[in-house]
């Protein structure tokens, strides 16, 4: 049973700051990995999909990087902003599983001015 | 924004009751996921519809059930509320039932008391 792991549950860093946010899983045999923002009381916004065979997208300041084979995969987010606070959630769509979606629990990423 | 949309907002019900909630997918997409999400949890996949039959289930007891429609909306009713269904219920939908991109609602909230 595939199982997605985000630590630490919550980050508060000074603004300007480039961070790292982390995810594990535990089955490699993925097809993707998404990484979602969501803001208090919404839904989920899609920031990056990495397809198994790659190993890294880039939107803006946003990166992703992806290691199927140790199960982890990082959000880099450089120069960050109030308006980052959010939290952030990988998934991942395991092989075999259609289009299921496996969460994490999320990093809750606060901003600080 | 996607072109996903839920109805209603919020929800408030007695423990018992039934619910049904909506979910209107983007264009051109026919398959619809919901999922659950309790507060500091991440989202829980409930089902899958893809043209009008469930394409696979998670680890929902059956007083959850839902319906496609011919226009690919969706609907998902919880029967005999309880106090622990009480979560954001979002639905996402894409095309066809492979590890394509999603695109999630802004959820239902339910609260039941």
């Amino acid at each position: 049973k595939q199982e997605v792991t985000q630590i630490p549950a919550a980050l508060s860093v000074p603004e300007g700051e480039n961070l790292v946010l982390n995810c594990s899983f535990t089955d490699s045999a993925i097809y993707n990995l998404q990484w979602f923002r969501q803001d208090p009381g919404k839904g989920l916004t899609s920031l990056l999909l990495i397809q198994s065979s790659q190993r890294e997208q880039t939107s803006g300041r946003l990166n992703a990087s992806l290691d199927k084979s140790s199960g982890r995969s990082t959000l880099y987010i450089a120069a960050s902003q109030p308006g980052d606070s959010a939290t952030y959630l990988c998934a991942v769509i395991t092989t075999g599983a259609n289009s299921k979606l496996t969460f994490g629990k999320g990093i809750t990423l606060s901003v600080r001015p | 924004e996607t072109g996903v949309t839920q109805s209603p907002t919020h929800l408030i019900k007695t423990r018992g009751q039934q619910v049904t909630l909506r979910c209107s997918s983007q264009s051109g997409h026919n398959t619809v996921s919901w999922y659950q999400q309790a507060l500091g949890q991440g989202p829980q996949f409930i089902f899958q519809y893809y043209r009008e039959e469930e394409n696979g289930r998670g680890n929902f007891p059956p007083r959850f059930s839902g319906l496609q429609f011919p226009n690919y909306s969706s609907e998902l009713n919880v029967n005999a509320l309880e106090l622990d269904d009480s979560a954001l219920y979002l639905c996402a939908s894409s095309i066809g039932t492979g590890p394509e991109t999603q695109y999630f609602g802004p959820g239902t909230r339910l609260l039941v008391l």
